[in-house]
């Protein structure tokens, strides 16, 4: 079946540092992918996304590109702030298997200190 | 502004209840979902919903059943809650249009306690 995996957190970074959180996927066809995250006591929302390979998927300064040959969709920002303490979860959607699959993985939590 | 509304922020359940969770949402999506998220594990899926009245098992729905009676509305049921039922419940919807490249929408979640 799909699987997503992320690095493992947390993370804690200093307020203007580069964030990178890692995600590699395995899936049966041909997935779009996507970056959610999840603000303290709130549900996940979507970041950005990509549908097809070296698409580049971007928003609020985060960027991530779909990149086939190495099934990866690395979450990144120049910059970081406090505001973007969350958890992040990276995911996919996939038709491959037959029927629409919706996976996600594990989540990584971002700390970010002034 | 597009809503999915988890019916409780908060509760507090005993051990051998039966528990309801509720979900609705307001943009006439066919696909719902339930997820339970805990630390260290992520979010893993008991049971998905693509239409009225149809459902399948998602990876843990063991102790658990669903309902949808209605499009807009997918209730999640512990038949007899137990504590390693103690979590955060995430409710999401899909649309089938495009299913592939959309966007899924969560509610706020519930975090249920059992005692």
């Amino acid at each position: 079946g799909d699987s997503v995996t992320q690095m493992e957190g947390p993370v804690t970074l200093s307020e203007e540092a580069f964030l990178t959180i890692n995600c590699t996927y395995t899936a049966t066809g041909y997935p779009s992918l996507f970056w959610y995250v999840q603000y303290p006591g709130e549900g996940l929302q979507l970041l950005l996304k990509a549908t097809k390979a070296d698409d580049k998927g971007s928003n609020k300064g985060f960027e991530a590109t779909y990149r086939k040959e190495t099934t990866s969709f690395h979450l990144e920002k120049g910059s970081v702030q406090v505001s973007d303490s969350a958890v992040y979860f990276c995911a996919l959607t996939d038709s491959g298997a037959g029927s629409y699959q919706l996976t996600f993985g594990k989540g990584t939590k971002l700390s970010v200190i002034p | 502004d597009v809503k999915v509304t988890q019916s409780s922020r908060y509760l507090v359940k005993r051990t051998g209840e039966k528990v309801f969770l509720e979900c609705v949402q307001d943009m006439d999506h066919e696909n719902m979902f339930w997820y339970r998220q805990d630390p260290g594990l992520g979010l893993r899926l008991i049971y998905f919903s693509y239409d009225v009245k149809m459902k399948e098992k998602g990876d843990i729905p063991e102790g658990y059943s669903v309902s949808r009676e209605k499009k807009e509305r997918f209730s999640l049921i512990l038949e007899s809650a137990s504590t390693n039922q103690t979590s955060m419940y995430l409710c999401a919807s899909k649309s089938e249009t495009g299913f592939l490249n959309t966007e899924a929408f969560f509610g706020q979640g519930t975090r249920l306690t059992v005692v």
